[in-house]
């Protein structure tokens, strides 16, 4: 089965600086690569997703890269705001005839120090 | 916008007691998912259905947990004898099909005592 990897596992940074968490997959047919994000005591929600048809994609101060030569993906976030406090899960998946789930990583605790 | 609901919220109860949790998905989403997520860990699945049908439960301890979803609409998941290491949130998520991200609801937070 797939299996994801995803570092670093806690992360601070300054208020204004960017972040990057990088994630790892080992399946080569997963096509899908969402990313979550969980507050504390919340449900984990879906702050942007990317395809295997795609290297980038942007959404305002977000962004995830996908290199699937190398089978990694990264999320981006920059100009980093105290409310980006949370921590952040990657997960991947193939999406096609069958059974379709996600594989989560064990995710990335990140503080923004204002 | 549409959401997943989960109840209970919170749950408290003595090792080898019995437990249910209910989850009704978004409405329209054929495929509803049980994870299970241990503090400062990722989500793990432990059940998938589509419709009313198991798709995936390789991850589900049979021995102790069952999930149903009969009329292919909202489902429970069930525990019984609670053991203390069942102590997690039970998420449970649906999605539209293949190729989108799940929506979850806001989990069962369990503890065992």
């Amino acid at each position: 089965g797939e299996n994801v990897e995803q570092h670093p596992s806690t992360l601070s940074v300054q208020e204004g600086d960017s972040a990057v968490i990088k994630c790892t997959y080992s399946d080569s047919a997963s096509n899908y690569f969402p990313w979550y994000k969980q507050e504390l005591g919340k449900r984990p929600q879906l702050i942007i997703d990317i395809r295997s048809n795609v290297g980038e994609k942007k959404d305002q101060r977000i962004a995830v890269t996908l290199n699937k030569t190398a089978k990694h993906f990264s999320l981006h976030i920059t100009e980093t705001q105290p409310e980006d406090s949370a921590v952040y899960f990657c997960a991947a998946s193939f999406s096609g005839a069958g059974s379709y789930q996600l594989t989560f990583g064990k995710g990335t605790k990140l503080s923004v120090i204002p | 916008e549409a959401e997943v609901a989960q109840s209970p919220r919170y749950k408290i109860t003595e090792k080898s007691q019995a437990v249910a949790f209910w989850c009704d998905p978004i409405s329209g989403h054929a495929t509803l998912y049980w994870y299970r997520q241990i503090l400062g860990q990722g989500p793990e699945l432990l059940v998938q259905f589509q419709d009313e049908s198991v798709v995936d439960d390789s991850q589900l301890p049979k021995d102790r947990f069952s999930a149903e979803r009969l009329k292919g609409v909202d489902s429970t998941l069930k525990i019984q004898p609670a053991e203390l290491g069942d102590s997690a949130m039970y998420l449970c998520a649906s999605s539209p099909g293949t190729g989108y991200g799940y929506t979850f609801g806001s989990g069962t937070r369990l503890t065992v005592v």
